[in-house]
Parts: structure tokens; C-alpha cells; sequence
């Protein structure tokens, strides 16, 4: 079946570490998404991706940093630079721009501070 | 830009009844995607529903359905016949037709508890 893959579901990070949070897609999409869900916060968009080797900031995207090198994979990397890292990442795919094809999701990692 | 407003935050329906939760926007675009997702405790986003502005019928999918008003820029969610596995957080979201990405842009969500 196809469908979207975060790994891991559980991340800690120590003071001074970045970490790297794996997004996996075999949908085929060329679109890709990364998400930080916060309490009461719903959404927010950190980085997005069209195209391989093509990526824009979203909302959010102080202290991240992401890589497109293949249509399938979208990894996120939460640099020392993010002060505030605790939250609930989603990553998301879809078929592009001008679709009302949906996004999918992952299910989702929980990074947490040690 | 566009924003996207769940000003309920919690709502509670009895189970077998029927509950209607909120959802505005702003946008100065004439065309656009409005989604309904569903997050259960296990995290995972479900699209529930999804309505083409261009439409003006509005969307059903079985127990779910929506009252879109394009001039009131508003797009709210109806569950009929409530399940307990309906009991969720519910997410109203935006999307630009054109443009160049596809990204979401999320409301808060608001919770939803079923009573047996």
C-alpha cells in the first residue's frame, strides 16, 4: 500500500544537538510538506518542497533545515538554532499545485528535550 | 495571506445526535480548497471532507457534511448520527488553487467529545 513513513516516532534531542527526522513517500507526489503541531496551535508549516532539489521556507523555518535530493524522501533536520524543539512533527505529501487531490499524512514524530 | 478561524475550541455532542462546528476564512482569492481533517489520539490526519469553492453544492460524504457560504467566507463541518469514534480534533484548512505550492494553511482545530 501506498503511503507516507516518519521515522522515528519518538525523538529526544540533548541541549546543543540537531536531529534529523525521516519522511519517506512511495505515493509518487512531487509535492512535500513539513508541519510543527503545538498545543492549541494547530499547524504550522516549516518547510515545503515542489520539486527535487527544490525547497521554500514556510512559516516557521528559523532553526530547521530540510534536503530534496529524491522525489521520495524529505528529511528535517532541527538544528541547536530551534531553542524551542518540543512539539509534534508531521510530514505531508500531494500530487501538486493546482489539484484538489489532498494532502497525505505521516503519522508523525514526537521530539522531545532531554 | 490567507487565515483560517475555529474560534470554538471544544464542543461535546451526545452520541446519535448531530454536531455542527465552525469554520471561517479570509481571503481576497475567488478560487480555493476548503478540507476538513480529523486528528484521533493516534495522531494521524484524515481527510474527512473536501469542498471546491468553484462548487456550489455542497460536499457529503456519508455522516459528514458541509454548509459552505462563499460570501460569508464561512465552511462549517455537520456530523450526523454521532459516533463515539467520532471524538476527535477537527481541523479546518485553506488552499489556494493557483499559486506556486500547494500548501495548507490550518485553523487551530477544535475538540470534539462524544458522550455514550
Amino acid at each position: 500500500d501506498g503511503g507516507i513513513t516518519q521515522s522515528p516516532k519518538y525523538l529526544f534531542r540533548k541541549e546543543g544537538q540537531n536531529v534529523t527526522l525521516s519522511c519517506e513517500q512511495n505515493l509518487n507526489h512531487d509535492a512535500m510538506y513539513w508541519y510543527r503541531q503545538d498545543p492549541g496551535q494547530g499547524l504550522r508549516l516549516i518547510y515545503y518542497s515542489q520539486i527535487v532539489n527544490d525547497f521554500q521556507k514556510g512559516d516557521i523555518a528559523e532553526g530547521y533545515s530540510v534536503s530534496r535530493e529524491k522525489k521520495e524522501s524529505f528529511p528535517l533536520t532541527v538544528t541547536s538554532a530551534q531553542k524551542n524543539p518540543t512539539a509534534f512533527y508531521l510530514c505531508a505529501s500531494s500530487i501538486g499545485q493546482g489539484s484538489n487531490q489532498p494532502q497525505h499524512f505521516g503519522d508523525g514524530t514526537r521530539l522531545s528535550i532531554l | 495571506a490567507q487565515t483560517v478561524t475555529q474560534s470554538q475550541p471544544e464542543m461535546s455532542v451526545q452520541e446519535a445526535e448531530t454536531v455542527t462546528l465552525s469554520c471561517t476564512y479570509d481571503t481576497s482569492e475567488s478560487d480555493y480548497y476548503l478540507f476538513w481533517y480529523k486528528q484521533p489520539p493516534s495522531r494521524q490526519m484524515i481527510l474527512v471532507i473536501r469542498q471546491e469553492a468553484y462548487k456550489q453544492q455542497n460536499a457529503t460524504e456519508n455522516r459528514f457534511s458541509v454548509n459552505f457560504q462563499k460570501a460569508a467566507k464561512s465552511f462549517s463541518l455537520k456530523i450526523s448520527d454521532s459516533q463515539l469514534g467520532d471524538a476527535a480534533m477537527y481541523f479546518c484548512a485553506y488552499r489556494s488553487l493557483y499559486g506556486a505550492n500547494s500548501k495548507l494553511t490550518f485553523g487551530k482545530g477544535i475538540t470534539l467529545s462524544v458522550r455514550p
